[in-house]
């Protein structure tokens, strides 16, 4: 299965700013997810990142809130810009794996992110 | 009406009880059924996978769908305080590299 990396683990940021959440896979992966997951809630997909191409939102997602690089098949970051405490949430990234013939998914260890 | 809806929480049961999870759902095109384990400040991890309708078991395991019901469940045997966190069930429509939709997850508490 694939390892991801993700940083940072947890953050407390100021309204208004941004933060870019970065995760890094132990191999080459074609797409990559971006979750939410807010407190009490399930996870939410925010959008599918491809190698190469525009990221692509889910309703209620759009670019300018939460902008995502890919730039190679094992790295993507995913910017929170100008937080307000409604983003305080969780932040995962995932990826597709197989694993004994069967299709999974596998996800970071989340950022944990605060707006004050 | 959400699309998987997960039985609420939290569940506290003793060790070596057998434990049942359940979720439902209403959109009949998912055919790729999956439960995560999630401990406190980590992130989901795959626990079981299956295929269209039928079991499937792994260890202390079970995963049955029934997709004539639209219902999914988890049993999981001889539970073990280390079973304690959050279960979440995921569904798919095509698999691989496809959304996945969660239900809301529910806190499972194992007491010695």
């Amino acid at each position: 299965s694939a390892v991801i990396s993700q940083k940072p683990s947890r953050d407390i940021c100021q309204r208004g700013t941004s933060l870019t959440i970065q995760c890094q896979v132990d191999s080459q992966v074609t797409m990559m997810f971006w979750y939410r997951q807010q407190p009490g809630q399930s996870l939410t997909l925010i959008a599918t990142a491809n190698q190469g191409s525009e990221a692509t939102y889910e309703s209620g997602f759009v670019i300018d809130k939460f902008p995502i690089s890919r730039p190679n098949l094992t790295f993507s970051t995913l910017t929170v810009s100008n937080m307000s405490p409604e983003d305080s949430s969780i932040y995962l990234c995932s990826v597709g794996v197989s694993r004994d013939s069967n299709y999974g998914y596998t996800f970071g260890s989340g950022t944990r992110l605060t707006v004050v | 009406q959400k699309e998987v809806e997960q039985d609420p929480g939290p569940l506290s049961v003793p060790e070596g009880a057998i434990v049942s999870l359940n979720c439902t759902y209403s959109n009949s095109a998912f055919q790729y059924f999956m439960w995560y384990r999630q401990y406190s400040r980590k992130g989901p991890e795959l626990l079981m996978y299956t295929y269209s309708s039928g079991n499937k078991e792994d260890g202390r395991f079970t995963a049955q769908v029934d997709k004539s019901s639209k219902y999914i469940s988890l049993f999981i045997r001889d539970s073990q305080p280390s079973d304690s966190a959050t279960y979440l069930c995921a569904m798919t429509i095509t698999g691989a590299n496809s959304k996945l939709t969660f239900g809301k997850g529910i806190t499972l508490s194992v007491r010695p």
